[in-house]
């Protein structure tokens, strides 16, 4: 599977839009791009997942580059409840076993 | 409502004696899986089972068995614990393997002394 970068950590004014960046430059043709988040050691969320196409969902928007080597999460109204760590994940869609690896993602902290 | 429940959430045992983290899931998910995650390293996951009775080594199964005799539950078992098992761990399952959302479980925080 590709690797994913991702920055460290970020910000943002609660009510306002979180946009997370996420670089897979090494992405194959058949490798799906996922979005989880992890709230303080909960078991880690599913957000949303796209291929190319923009995707949205009650959640969040994924916007994926034409090229298919970068995407952002937008949370487009953060809230308080959105602090956590985000990770954004390659995977490649097919009948066997395809774990989940999880890098070391993104701390958000909504800030009031 | 649709979930993945574990038990139990949090165990402190000790080195040698046999613990069984239970993990079950009421979707009718054919995929279940077992991870773990330890500071720095992420989740690795240690085994995996496509349907029932067809299980298979993850990452890093030494030191585990599981065993999926009926869909909805998905056992690890530990028969000997030891101090470097220390770690959170989570089950997850899913439809199948593959293509689509994980849901995983709340997680057993687990100590061996």
């Amino acid at each position: 599977d590709a690797k994913t970068t991702q920055p460290t950590s970020m910000d943002c004014a609660e009510g306002r839009a979180a946009n997370l960046p996420c670089n897979h430059s090494t992405i194959s043709g058949n490798e799906y791009v996922y979005w989880y988040r992890q709230i303080h050691s909960q078991g880690p969320q599913y957000i949303i997942h796209g291929l190319k196409n923009n995707e949205t969902n009650e959640m969040a928007s994924l916007i994926i580059t034409e090229d298919r080597k970068s995407s952002t999460l937008i949370l487009p109204h953060a809230t308080l409840r959105d602090t956590a760590v985000y990770y954004c994940i390659v995977r490649v869609a097919n009948s066997g076993n395809t774990p989940l690896v999880f890098g070391k993602g993104t701390r958000l902290s909504v800030i009031a | 409502e649709a979930q993945v429940t574990q038990n139990p959430r949090y165990l402190i045992t000790v080195t040698g004696k046999k613990l069984t983290v239970t993990c079950s899931q009421n979707m009718n998910h054919e995929y279940m899986s077992w991870y773990r995650q330890d500071p720095g390293l992420g989740l690795r996951q240690i085994y995996y089972s496509m349907n029932v009775e067809v299980t298979d080594k993850g990452d890093v199964p030494e030191g585990y068995k599981v065993s999926r005799k009926e869909k909805r539950n998905f056992p690890l078992i530990l028969e000997s614990p030891s101090p470097n098992q220390t770690s959170l761990y989570f089950c997850a399952s899913s439809l199948w393997s593959s293509g689509n959302e994980q849901f995983f479980g709340p997680g057993t925080r687990l100590t061996v002394l």
